[in-house]
């Protein structure tokens, strides 16, 4: 079974200061996908990352960077010197090699305070 | 580039109606999925269409369907409306392959009452 957990229900930080969102997966696949997406209060989600199985290199765009660890099944997700705008929910989800569906998180709701 | 098109972006229903709601993809991508998302369930799959062909579907009851259109246009249609219905939809777009980010519409906020 594919299972995507994302035990940090609620984080508040204030400006400036770095913030980490865990993000821990289950699956019997080889080939997989894994994503973050943002969740502001209009709805949509907004893409911000995808990750295949055969690629643990670490990412980093801009202030956000992602920490992608097979050998705990891990994919985390930073920001740095947080701001107000990414006040959102974060969604991190797990897709299997073949089909489009996507496993979703509980989410976290991360609250920046100015 | 237009992004994905979800309309309306507001119903209200009363218990035991139908209602459809629609889906434009992103222009040139085939596969259209669609996700239901509640306070107490979370995002959860309901089905994925490619080329006018169901190719996945969720764990939701007979009551949910859904079509795909030659221009890859997408509908959902619920059946007797449940209170348990209300929800925020999500219609996703892919290109076609696996191997590809979806992209999400601001969904449509379906209330029962």
């Amino acid at each position: 079974a594919q299972k995507v957990t994302q035990a940090q229900t609620e984080i508040s930080v204030v400006e400036k200061e770095d913030v980490t969102l865990d993000c821990v997966y289950e699956t019997r696949d080889t080939t997989y996908y894994l994503f973050w997406y943002k969740q502001p209060p209009s709805g949509e989600l907004v893409f911000l990352i995808r990750r295949n199985s055969f690629d643990e290199q670490n990412e980093i765009s801009g202030r956000y960077s992602w920490n992608f660890q097979k050998s705990t099944s891990s994919f985390n997700f930073t920001i740095t010197a947080s701001q107000v705008v990414d006040s959102a929910v974060y969604f991190c989800a797990l897709r299997g090699g073949a089909t489009n569906k996507l496993i979703f998180g509980t989410g976290t709701l991360l609250a920046v305070q100015p | 580039k237009a992004g994905v098109t979800q309309t309306p972006r507001y119903l209200i229903k009363t218990r035991g109606q139908q209602v459809t709601l629609s889906c434009s993809p992103i222009s040139g991508h085939r596969s259209v999925s669609w996700y239901q998302q509640t306070p107490g369930q979370g995002l959860q799959f309901l089905f994925e269409y490619f080329s006018e062909t169901q190719r996945n579907k969720g764990n939701f009851p007979g009551r949910f369907s859904g079509r795909q259109f030659s221009n890859s246009r997408s509908e959902m249609n619920v059946s007797t409306l449940e209170l348990g219905d209300s929800a925020l939809y999500l219609c996703a777009s892919s290109l076609a392959s696996t191997d590809t980010e979806a992209f999400f519409g601001q969904g449509t906020r379906l209330t029962v009452v």
